[in-house]
């Protein structure tokens, strides 16, 4: 069976630009979550999404958010980039949201 | 903040036993206790977790003392494919509660 992917694999943007991110949850998984991973540091909690609805929110600034599409894909989108937004962005699926969390390979933020 | 303390580095013996310790003294009643690993640059594996019991799965044994205040997490025959930084993490059994990491423990198995 298919893990969670994640895509782009690297990505290299400018301060000021605009990513997204990608995910696809492992087949019958409705609940996505993001955690963003600095070099040195454990991930962090950005966001989790169950049913196309946002459930949990972590200590990050309104220039990151997030959506779920009715297939249980999500997007990650971070605007106005900051060298500091440089990381691995991570992403974890699971059935339900009380469920363990499987996580795919992450993107590679780099931000000049 | 993470509620889990781990040494931060330990060696183990390639083919021996990994022995890796967890502290979690402020553990509550309905929190399960997870372990994942995080092989360089990779995402986080998902290893085995438990409540109260012992547990036992294809990689690992999970070890959880009677007052849950700490665990042993075992890899019983270490391979140098288990270097990785271990993660050990205290997470609600129900609602939406998300992992919260630390720095977890750097296992280095050596040949």
């Amino acid at each position: 069976d298919a893990g969670v992917t994640q895509s782009p694999t690297h990505l290299i943007k400018t301060r000021g630009q605009h990513v997204t991110l990608r995910c696809s949850p492992i087949s019958g998984h409705k609940s996505v979550s993001w955690y963003q991973q600095v070099l040195g540091q454990g991930p962090q909690f950005i966001f989790q999404y169950y049913e196309k609805e946002e459930r949990g929110r972590g200590n990050f600034p309104d220039r990151f958010s997030a959506r779920q599409f009715p297939n249980y894909s999500s997007e990650l989108n971070v605007n106005a980039l900051l060298l500091g937004d440089s990381a691995l962005y991570l992403c974890a699926s699971r059935f339900g949201p009380a469920d363990t969390q499987y996580f795919g390979p992450g993107t590679r933020l780099t931000v000049l | 903040d993470a509620k889990t303390t781990q040494p931060p580095s330990m060696d183990c013996a390639e083919g021996r036993a990994a022995n890796l310790p967890c502290n979690h003294s402020t553990i509550s009643g309905n929190e399960y206790v997870y372990w994942y690993r995080q092989i360089h640059s990779q995402g986080p594996q998902y290893i085995i977790h438990g409540l109260k019991n012992n547990e036992t799965n294809e990689m690992a044994s999970l070890i959880i003392t009677e007052d849950r205040k700490s665990s042993t997490l075992i890899l019983p025959h270490a391979t140098l494919r288990d270097t990785a930084v271990y993660y050990c993490i205290v997470r609600a059994v129900t609602g939406a509660n998300n992992l919260f990491f630390g720095t977890g423990t750097r296992l280095t198995v050596i040949p």
